[in-house]
């Protein structure tokens, strides 16, 4: 059981690249989230997702884009990568029902630098 | 005034001390709280759950919540090298519909255990 997976745990882009982070969980799970930390900021969510389909704006939603079109993948995009958007990236996911169960599992993070 | 306010630290103890951890909060719709711990350069992982004002044990840790008084702890007995990390304080509302998604979390404290 892998829990929730991102990859690549690693990526140095330069100003105006693109790229998209993969995030996949096998726990069936129906939301998914992708946060950003950064020191002295704390975690901040970008995009949400409540099922397969549908994605929201999270805190800190500009300059992303966010697809999910499997229920077990949520996908996040740079469109064009600026040097503010270096941090670790967290992809989470949790059970959407009992309270008591929405708890959420979060990946091993995904470092991206912009130059 | 943010909604949720913790220290962050940084926290060096001798091992075998007695570390309390805080956050207070403003929402007080916030009915659930948690604490994850999360090791460098690792994802959040979560360590305690709590609904209710009150204790609430799991072997060395112990999570307590005020409600009345909008705060926090986390408390760690015979605290270990192994318990050096970021702990971060999570908090969530449940909607109107009764699912829920969004958590809340603190800036994280960064806690030293020294041999």
């Amino acid at each position: 059981n892998a829990g929730v997976t991102q990859t690549p745990k690693f990526r140095v882009l330069k100003t105006g690249q693109s790229m998209t982070l993969l995030c996949a969980q096998d726990m069936n799970h129906e939301y998914m989230y992708w946060y950003r930390q950064d020191p002295g900021m704390g975690l901040r969510l970008i995009h949400y997702s409540v099922g397969e389909g549908t994605t929201a704006k999270g805190e800190v939603p500009d300059g992303y884009n966010v697809s999910r079109l499997k229920k077990q993948n949520f996908l996040l995009g740079l469109e064009s990568a600026a040097p503010s958007q270096t941090s670790v990236y967290f992809c989470a996911s949790s059970y959407r029902g009992n309270l008591a169960k929405n708890i959420q599992y979060f990946g091993a993070g995904t470092r991206l630098s912009v130059l | 005034q943010k909604e949720v306010e913790q220290d962050p630290g940084p926290l060096s103890v001798p091992e075998g001390a007695i570390v309390s951890l805080n956050c207070t909060y403003s929402n007080s719709a916030f009915q659930y709280f948690m604490w994850y711990r999360q090791y460098s350069r690792k994802g959040p992982e979560l360590l305690m759950y709590t609904y209710s004002s009150g204790n609430k044990e799991d072997g060395r840790f112990t999570a307590q919540v005020d409600k009345s008084s909008k705060y926090i702890s986390l408390f760690i007995r015979d605290s270990q090298p192994s318990d050096s990390a970021t702990y971060l304080c999570a908090m969530m509302v449940a909607n109107s519909g009764g699912s829920n998604y969004k958590l809340t979390f603190g800036k994280g404290t960064l806690l030293t255990v020294n041999p």
